[in-house]
């Protein structure tokens, strides 16, 4: 059974601080995808990144980055100089290719920024 | 950019009341999905559908129904609302046909049951 771990429910910094969210799934695929959404506070889940399970190059986007390690079955998400903006809940998600299930999702990770 | 959109965005009923929340999507997608999320986060499955016709049950154990006569439109009803059922609403449609699509969500239905 697929599943997807956010061990952090909520983590505060301070503005400019790096800060790394968390992710740890289960799955018996060998093919899936990994997925982190943003939710600010108006509500709407945003998707930000996609990654296939043979796709273990990191990857980095202005001042965000994931770290996609199969051995540690993890796929974490790094915030540097991080800003109020970036104040919300983060999301974890799963998707397998057999079974034709839905997407899995983590419990979330609050992040607050304070200035 | 998606295009789904959540109606209403916020309610407020007393129990017992019948309601349905609104979701439509203009980008033709095959799959669409409602969640529900507590005050604590987590996102629960509810309902999902992988084409017209088509509806199943998701994790959550739920007192609502779904229909899909449209390919754009999901509506999901509570024929008797509790108080236990007052939770953000979040509706989201996918692409068909490949197990890495992003799902795209709407802004959600705040539904508070008094």
């Amino acid at each position: 059974a697929q599943k997807v771990t956010q061990a952090q429910t909520e983590i505060s910094v301070v503005e400019k601080e790096d800060v790394t969210l968390d992710c740890v799934y289960e799955t018996r695929d060998t093919t899936y995808y990994l997925f982190w959404y943003k939710q600010p506070p108006s509500g709407e889940l945003v998707f930000l990144i996609r990654r296939n399970s043979f796709d273990e190059q990191n990857e980095i986007s202005g001042r965000y980055s994931w770290n996609f390690q199969k051995s540690t079955s993890s796929f974490n998400f790094t915030i540097t100089a991080s800003q109020v903006v970036d104040s919300a809940v983060y999301f974890c998600a799963l998707s397998e290719v057999s079974g034709n299930t839905p997407l899995v999702f983590g419990k979330g990770t609050r992040l607050s920024v304070i200035a | 950019e998606a295009d789904i959109y959540q109606t209403p965005r916020y309610l407020v009923i007393g129990t017992g009341k019948k309601i349905t929340l609104e979701c439509s999507q203009t980008m033709g997608h095959d799959k669409m999905y409602w969640y529900q999320q507590d005050p604590g986060m987590e996102l629960h499955l509810i309902h999902y559908s992988y084409g017209v016709n088509s509806t199943e049950k998701g994790d959550l154990s739920s007192e609502s129904t779904v229909s899909r006569i449209r390919t754009e439109h999901f509506p999901l009803t509570l024929e008797s609302a509790r108080p236990s059922h007052t939770s953000q609403y979040l509706c989201a449609s996918s692409e068909s046909g490949t197990y890495n699509s992003p799902l795209h969500f709407g802004n959600g239905t705040r539904l508070t049951v008094t």
